[in-house]
């Protein structure tokens, strides 16, 4: 069954870009499928980052569109995030997802997720 | 944008049933999907479509939607049920598609 790992730098300065890296395995990522980030800050609950479907559309959370940029690698069978200037409050546990469904989505498959935190 | 409230935890003895349940204003016209997480853990889906199961997710989970509420019902609870849980809606109604989750219900098993 598809699988999915996230990667990348555990800590970031102030100020810097975020990236990390999600790895499709077990499926492909052009399938009919829109492919998600989601964090969740320490103690709290989640937020939806961005989505990307493999024609490299996208949508992105309002509140995080001026610094998010989402892409996909189909040739590696991925997709990636970056997020730029961050403070101290984007510090959380970053994960990517599957969405599945029509009409109305919902997330199927999670990776494990990973921590990042922005600290100098 | 859409807001979903979840009251913060539910307590439950073992072998009785949970009700988590997720506010949002005239909810019952939209389909909402629950998310089991255990600490440490990425979430899981336990029910979509209001109330369909994934594979594997046993029976005692299951959903409703009417009105203003939707909700989670855990039957027959046990010690392992014990973990936050998160309704949400995909939400379509402005000019751009927004993923709005609940801000989770811990459910604590007595």
């Amino acid at each position: 069954q598809v699988q999915l790992q996230e990667s990348g730098p555990g800590l970031v300065k102030p100020s810097g870009t975020l990236s990390l890296t999600c790895a499709v395995s077990g499926g492909s990522i052009s399938s009919s499928n829109w492919w998600s980030w989601v964090r969740q800050p320490p103690g709290k609950g989640l937020e939806w980052i961005g989505e990307i479907y493999h024609s490299g559309s996208t949508n992105y959370n309002p509140s995080l569109k001026s610094r998010v940029t989402i892409s996909v690698d189909k040739s590696k069978n991925q997709f990636s995030l970056k997020l730029s200037s961050v403070t101290a409050a984007d510090t959380a546990v970053y994960y990517c997802a599957r969405a599945s469904g029509e009409i109305s989505y919902y997330m199927d498959v999670w990776g494990k997720g990973t921590t990042v935190t922005v600290s100098s | 944008s859409y807001v979903l409230t979840q009251p913060p935890s539910v307590s439950v003895a073992p072998g009785k049933t949970a009700r988590i349940t997720c506010g949002g204003n005239n909810i019952g016209s939209k389909s909402v999907h629950w998310y089991q997480q255990k600490p440490g853990q990425a979430p899981v889906l336990v029910i979509y479509y209001d109330s369909d199961r994934p594979s594997g997710i046993p029976e005692r989970f299951s959903g409703s939607n009417s009105g203003n509420t939707a909700t989670l019902t855990i039957s027959r609870v046990e010690a392992g049920d014990e973990a936050d849980y998160y309704c949400q809606v995909w939400d379509s109604s402005s000019d751009h598609p927004d993923w709005v989750f609940g801000g989770g219900t811990k459910l604590t098993v007595l």
